[in-house]
């Protein structure tokens, strides 16, 4: 067990809907990552916040938006769902910022979303 | 811009034999470099990692990887492969010099399957 809850682990929905994916970090991380994985494109990159600002973007759609709460827990929402969006959504937590060269980062076991 | 390459979707290894899985890196500076794993319907697990100093690093579960500059290469080794490590492994660099402050970013995966 990484530390790192995501929820709900599973979430169908149609197309034009919006949701909201959840994660809590590991005690004391500061860092959380949004990953984007799927058959075509792999493990992307999405959003990274630290201690509640946003850090850096990665390849995430305009439809999407995400935010780190003073309790440090996250949120990303999907909007205007498309059948492309179907994939696996993880969340990472990392104690820093990430710059630290040898700093590991901690996936959760991801959001399994299908649009229909 | 910092990438890595995971040339193989699947490699296929009988227990008890020796497996490599292939990493290449492409960065413009000094490479930070992660292996993890994924077990079916899990989060990502960190194996080890290159930072600097000994070319031959050893991480969990008797795993090694061998970082080799002038191939820019990382290859991931076992001496004797178990069934139980068959799963999806991901090449990762640390994007220090890139735009994303120190984000991972993923090669495609290799799928390794062990017979017995």
């Amino acid at each position: 067990d990484s530390g790192v809850t995501q929820t709900p682990k599973h979430l169908i929905t149609a197309t034009g809907q919006r949701v909201t994916l959840r994660c809590s970090p590991r005690s004391g991380d500061l860092s959380v990552y949004w990953y984007q994985q799927s058959l075509d494109q792999g493990l992307q990159f999405l959003i990274h916040y630290y201690n509640g600002e946003e850090r850096a973007k990665g390849n995430i759609l305009e439809r999407f938006s995400a935010q780190q709460f003073p309790d440090l827990h996250s949120e990303l929402n999907l909007s205007s769902l498309e059948l492309g969006d179907s994939a696996l959504y993880f969340c990472a937590s990392s104690v820093g910022t990430g710059e630290a060269a040898n700093e590991k980062l901690f996936f959760g076991s991801g959001t399994q979303l299908s649009v229909l | 811009a910092q990438s890595v390459a995971q040339p193989e979707d699947q490699v296929n290894v009988a227990e008890g034999n020796p497996l490599t899985v292939k990493c290449t890196y492409s960065v413009s500076g000094n490479p930070y470099l992660f292996w993890y794993v994924q077990y079916p319907n899990r989060g990502l697990q960190f194996l080890l990692k290159y930072i600097t100093g000994d070319n031959l690093v050893k991480g969990s579960y008797g795993f090694e990887a061998e970082f080799n500059k002038s191939q820019t290469s990382f290859h991931l080794k076992k001496p004797s492969a178990l069934v139980s490590d068959s799963a999806l492994y991901f090449c990762a660099v640390r994007d220090i010099y890139g735009g994303s402050q120190g984000n991972l970013i993923f090669g495609k995966g290799t799928k390794l399957s062990v017979k017995p």
